[in-house]
């Protein structure tokens, strides 16, 4: 079954604007990590966050995780064009006996 | 850092034919190695776990005999599609985790089955 699930499923903004999604999970993690992916090209890794950590900054990323509610947030601030692109949350908790699972993605427009 | 390579990046092949894909952890020894398959516009969807010298675990709904991984060294992992069909056309992506815990991906494998 699916660990992570993020929201909204599809985001729409103009460029400047702050975008936020949000990912949810189910069990205990030993760690969150954000991904980005262009429309049919691979993986890039944006942030990893730590079940011990609350947040965490890269540039105009900032990630939250919250252990208690099961849930973390990705907030990309100044939103440019190129940040058009899926974004995914997913879990690792090798810890706890599950594989490293995706959320179905966000995809996010950012227009000009 | 961590790098994982993935080859070939995209592969086209006739239907009936087997397709191999490689992954390979290019400066880390890799405990553990993973498979997923990408459909359009959807998420990665996890096929198989291997384990280095030992048969991989698929998930539910994985033929394993449609999907044979072979994980021989400490970094390298196969993925052979055999004889390949047009709905197996996707993308394929593997990840491998190191001693420490952390998981790097590749770049991924787009197959096009005609």
């Amino acid at each position: 079954s699916q660990q992570g699930e993020e929201d909204p499923q599809a985001l729409s903004i103009q460029e400047g604007e702050n975008a936020t999604m949000n990912c949810s999970y189910k069990t205990s993690i030993n760690n969150l990590q954000w991904y980005r992916q262009n429309s049919g090209r691979g993986l890039v890794h944006l942030i990893l966050i730590r079940s011990n950590e609350r947040e965490k900054h890269s540039g105009r990323l900032r990630v939250t995780l919250d252990t208690s509610k099961k849930s973390s947030s990705l907030l990309i601030t100044a939103s440019r064009a190129a940040d058009t692109a899926s974004y995914f949350c997913a879990t690792d908790a090798w810890n706890y006996g599950q594989n490293f699972v995706f959320g179905p993605g966000t995809r996010l427009s950012v227009l000009p | 850092g961590a790098v994982v390579s993935q080859h070939p990046s995209w592969v086209i092949c006739k239907s009936g034919t087997s397709v191999k894909i490689e992954c390979r952890s290019l400066d880390f020894q890799a405990t553990t190695m993973f498979w997923y398959r990408q459909f359009p516009k959807q998420s990665l969807m996890l096929m198989a776990t291997s384990n280095e010298g030992s048969k991989a675990t698929y998930e539910q709904g994985v033929e394993k005999d449609k999907f044979l991984i072979n994980h021989a060294s400490l970094t390298l992992s196969t993925l052979t599609v055999t004889s390949a069909h047009p709905e197996d056309s996707s993308f394929y992506i593997c990840s491998a985790r190191a001693v420490t815990g952390e998981l790097f991906f590749g770049e991924g494998s787009r197959l096009t089955v005609l």
